[in-house]
């Protein structure tokens, strides 16, 4: 069976340092891979999304970045973080074929202080 | 832009109730539609997929039908639960996936 994997579930960073969120699925192979933010009581904003192997679309520019280094690995990267970046960033995969289902990671709280 | 609409924004039944939550979406050329349920603090736990040729999905005491020429969706929640309480969300899904903000349920005992 297919499961997804994210860490770390909580971290709290100050402001100016750099970050590296990672994502991995098992099961699977040429996943769909998604990064999403939520801000406290608001929905999911997708931030990067992920076809294949070094195929990233950014939804948001900003100061985040996203890689693909692996067929199953979505990383999320900032150099600087602000104290914005703060909230709760959710992984996702789906399988390529159009019908299916999209599973959720059980997603990082980040905080920048 | 794909652009999806939740309604209410927050609901508050007494228990038993059965209840509609409402999501509209802009752009009807989409793959499938899909609900999640999301508890407090957690990630998100699929309830419902709709592909884009069918009109209903349903499992258990969920309903969800989809009108892709209106750019509408509807999840049906019968005999609601306290145990129902969370926030519900709808995804749009082409090559992206896109989500409205959320209704937050409470279902009161």
């Amino acid at each position: 069976s297919q499961t997804i994997h994210q860490w770390p579930a909580t971290l709290v960073q100050p402001v100016g340092s750099p970050l590296s969120l990672e994502c991995t699925v098992e099961g699977t192979s040429n996943p769909n891979l998604y990064w999403y933010r939520q801000a406290a009581g608001r929905g999911l904003q997708l931030l990067f999304y992920s076809v294949g192997i070094g195929q990233i679309s950014s939804e948001v520019p900003q100061n985040l970045s996203a890689s693909r280094p692996q067929d199953r690995q979505f990383i999320l990267s900032s150099k600087k973080l602000l104290l914005s970046d703060s909230g709760f960033y959710l992984c996702a995969w789906s399988l390529a074929v159009k019908n299916t289902e999209a599973f959720f990671g059980q997603g990082t709280r980040l905080t920048v202080v | 832009k794909q652009e999806v609409t939740q309604i209410p924004a927050a609901l508050s039944v007494p228990e038993g109730e059965n209840l509609v939550l409402n999501c509209s979406f802009t752009d009807s050329a989409i793959y499938n539609l899909q609900w999640f349920r999301q508890d407090p603090g957690k990630g998100l736990t699929s309830l419902l997929l709709i592909q884009s040729s069918q009109r209903e999905q349903t499992s258990g005491r969920l309903n969800a039908s989809l009108d892709k020429s209106s750019g509408r969706s509807t999840l049906y929640i019968a005999a609601s639960q306290p145990g129902d309480s969370a926030t519900y969300l709808c995804a749009v899904r082409r090559n992206d996936m896109r989500f409205g903000a959320g209704t937050r349920l409470t279902v009161k005992p």
